[in-house]
């Protein structure tokens, strides 16, 4: 089954306290991103990857890092996490990055920062 | 930079019919996509326009017309099911290769 899964589905952390989302997909995409979503503010791209070690920032990625080393995963990694990154994390992959590809979201994390 | 404005609010009865607007301003203007997201769940594609016109995918169909920088989703004969809410994104060939999605619309249909 075509998918894109990510881990975990729900964190609670505290501040400063290093974590990694992971994400994996199993189509082949090239393209791979994240998003954060937040209340009234729709989804916006943290980072993206248009393949292996090729990867370049959104409109939000300061605090965040991510790595493309294999086509499959594009983990997130948040190195001192604070609270204003509480919020709910979409990993997302395509074929390409024209927008006519369709974008298969992961079912998301529900990251709480204290 | 890019911004999209979107009604933050519908509401409609099963059967009819619903227009869901969205503005766009944005320097390289690429492409226009509709998500829909249910509460809980995770965005799932629609559809797309890259010209201007309309775009018919069963119930769905979308509009865009660039001079106006402005599309529509048109959702028909609305059933329950459809109560989410919907996202129009644009690729901005100007800002490298990412996505800016709209802050959403949500949809209600009410029996």
């Amino acid at each position: 089954e075509a998918q894109v899964t990510q881990n975990p589905r729900y964190l609670i952390t505290v501040t400063g306290k290093k974590l990694t989302v992971t994400c994996s997909q199993n189509m082949n995409h090239e393209y791979m991103s994240w998003y954060r979503q937040d209340p009234g503010l729709g989804l916006r791209q943290i980072y993206y990857s248009m393949n292996v070690e090729v990867t370049d920032k959104g409109d939000v990625p300061e605090g965040y890092k991510v790595s493309r080393k294999e086509k499959r995963n594009f983990p997130l990694i948040l190195e001192s996490p604070s609270p204003n990154q509480t919020s709910l994390y979409f990993c997302a992959s395509s074929l390409s990055n024209s927008g006519r590809e369709t974008q298969y979201f992961g079912p998301g994390t529900r990251l709480l920062v204290l | 930079g890019q911004s999209l404005e979107q009604p933050s609010e519908v509401t409609a009865v099963e059967g009819a019919i619903v227009q869901i607007n969205c503005t766009y301003q944005t320097s390289g203007f690429y492409g226009l996509s509709w998500y829909q997201q249910h509460d809980g769940g995770a965005p799932t594609f629609l559809s797309y326009n890259a010209l201007d016109g309309l775009e018919e995918t069963g119930r769905f169909s979308s509009f865009l017309s660039r001079s106006d920088s402005y599309g529509y989703l048109l959702l028909q004969e609305l059933q329950m099911k459809d109560s989410a809410s919907y996202f129009c994104a644009v690729r901005d060939s100007n800002y490298g290769q990412n996505f800016v999605f709209g802050p959403g619309t949500r949809l209600s249909v009410l029996p």
